[in-house]
């Protein structure tokens, strides 16, 4: 079956530096979530967004942004990288807000 | 805001049950149960929704209480694949289609032979 796939797996970013995350959600999935997770930590909510609408926003930095594309595809923009960010990322689809989510296999962001 | 779990960790030996909560301070809608290895993606085991509904794998039971905003995961004949960490993840939200979840903090389970 498919799964959710994020590109890329691991990332090395200087600091100040930009990045960019993507996320393929299942088939039919229509809403999409995007997770921080630092080393030892609970996975902390970014955002979401249904029907390509951002549906809900948690403890996302401004210098962070996320959209999602015609094609349900996501992005996680992420601008003037600091020490902090490093940490696994994962993006997350479900078949409507509320039902089980499918969790990507994550990248992992390395600030230096 | 944050659902506390407990245990923080638990041992087991093979064969071994454990039940691991979770209670949240606010009124829930729906309770998520995830198992995630060292370095991998959670892994989804269960949901529970307010009304008594549930959808999970066979093997993996847990209880919903509405009224004290708990939920707990029980883990019977532990066998070594059941070793990672738990979470459970609450959507606080009644009538929303964010599924935004809030995750607990962990409970980690090791199984020894």
């Amino acid at each position: 079956a498919a799964g959710v796939i994020q590109s890329p797996r691991h990332l090395i970013k200087e600091k100040r530096e930009t990045a960019t995350l993507k996320c393929y959600p299942i088939p039919r999935h229509d809403t999409v979530y995007w997770y921080q997770q630092g080393p030892g930590q609970d996975p902390q909510f970014l955002i979401s967004f249904y029907e390509k609408m951002q549906s809900d926003k948690g403890s996302i930095p401004d210098r962070f942004s996320a959209q999602q594309f015609s094609d349900y595809h996501s992005e996680l923009n992420m601008s003037s990288l600091e020490l902090g960010d490093s940490a696994l990322y994962f993006c997350a689809s479900s078949l409507g807000g509320g039902s089980e989510a499918f969790f990507g296999q994550g990248t992992r962001l390395t600030v230096v | 805001q944050q659902p506390v779990q407990s245990p923080q960790a638990v041992i087991l030996r093979e064969g071994e049950d454990a039940v691991i909560n979770c209670s949240s301070s606010k009124a829930l809608y729906s309770v998520h149960w995830y198992r995630q290895k060292h370095g991998e993606a959670p892994v989804f085991l269960m949901i529970l929704l307010k009304g008594g509904e549930q959808k999970g794998h066979d093997k993996i039971s847990a209880s919903f209480n509405e009224k004290k905003q708990q939920s707990s995961l029980y883990l019977t004949a532990s066998q070594l694949s059941y070793s990672g960490t738990y979470f459970c993840g609450t959507d606080p939200y009644g009538s929303s289609n964010t599924g935004k979840l809030i995750f607990g903090q962990g409970t980690t389970l090791q199984v020894k032979p």
